[in-house]
């Protein structure tokens, strides 16, 4: 079975520090790999995401996310934190036999002035 | 263009009530999907469809129906209310394509509370 698990229910940093909001997967088949953002009151919004290649994916709003097999992660990454990425991120991922898509519990992260 | 868009926003019901929720797209996707999204359990899947008038059964299907008689519709029923439906119902919707790389694209969803 797929599963999706994001080890922090929250995250905190200081605006200009870079953040890092966790997710690690459980899949049948070669992963492939989203965030998803969540601001207040608003549906998900796409991010990045993960199929093949590049082990390092770059994504809107100035995100990064690296692929890691061996230890079935999929971080995402921001150099340099500003107070608008405070939001509810979402790792979500499916596999490559048709599975439909599984979703993490979400991080919240709260970047502070 | 605009997007996918959800009908009502939000909705109060009394417990054996009954309702539609209304998921349209204006992309020609292929392929949608009604989430629920609960506090600290992420999205799950409720019912989805692979094109018009075809529907599966998602994770959580219990106490809901849906249909796809128009490719930019889906429709979610509940037939009787309960308050474990109380939540918030995201639509999304995917290009078919051939693969299963799909982007998934969110409505803004509807806040439903079952008293």
């Amino acid at each position: 079975a797929q599963s999706v698990a994001q080890p922090e229910d929250q995250v905190n940093v200081a605006e200009g520090n870079p953040l890092t909001v966790k997710c690690t997967y459980s899949v049948s088949g070669n992963p492939y790999l989203f965030w998803y953002v969540q601001y207040p009151n608003r549906g998900l919004q796409f991010l990045l995401k993960y199929i093949t290649g590049d082990n390092l994916v770059k994504g809107s709003y100035g995100f990064e996310a690296e692929f890691n097999k061996s230890q079935t992660s999929f971080h995402l990454k921001k150099p340099s934190a500003l107070v608008s990425d405070s939001a509810l991120y979402f790792c979500a991922v499916r596999g490559n036999y048709g599975q439909n898509f599984v979703f993490g519990p979400g991080t919240r992260l709260s970047v502070l002035p | 263009n605009a997007g996918v868009t959800q009908t009502p926003k939000f909705r109060v019901l009394k417990t054996g009530q009954s309702m539609t929720l209304l998921c349209a797209q204006d992309m020609n996707h292929e392929y949608m999907y009604w989430y629920r999204q609960d506090p600290g359990m992420g999205l799950r899947l409720i019912h989805y469809s692979v094109g018009e008038g075809t529907t599966a059964k998602g994770e959580v299907p219990d106490g809901y129906n849906v249909s796809r008689l128009k490719k930019q519709n889906f429709l979610l029923g509940l037939e009787s209310a309960a308050p474990s439906q109380t939540s918030v119902y995201f639509c999304a919707s995917s290009y078919r394509t051939g693969t299963i790389t799909d982007t998934q694209y969110f409505g803004p969803g509807t806040r439903l509370t079952v008293l």
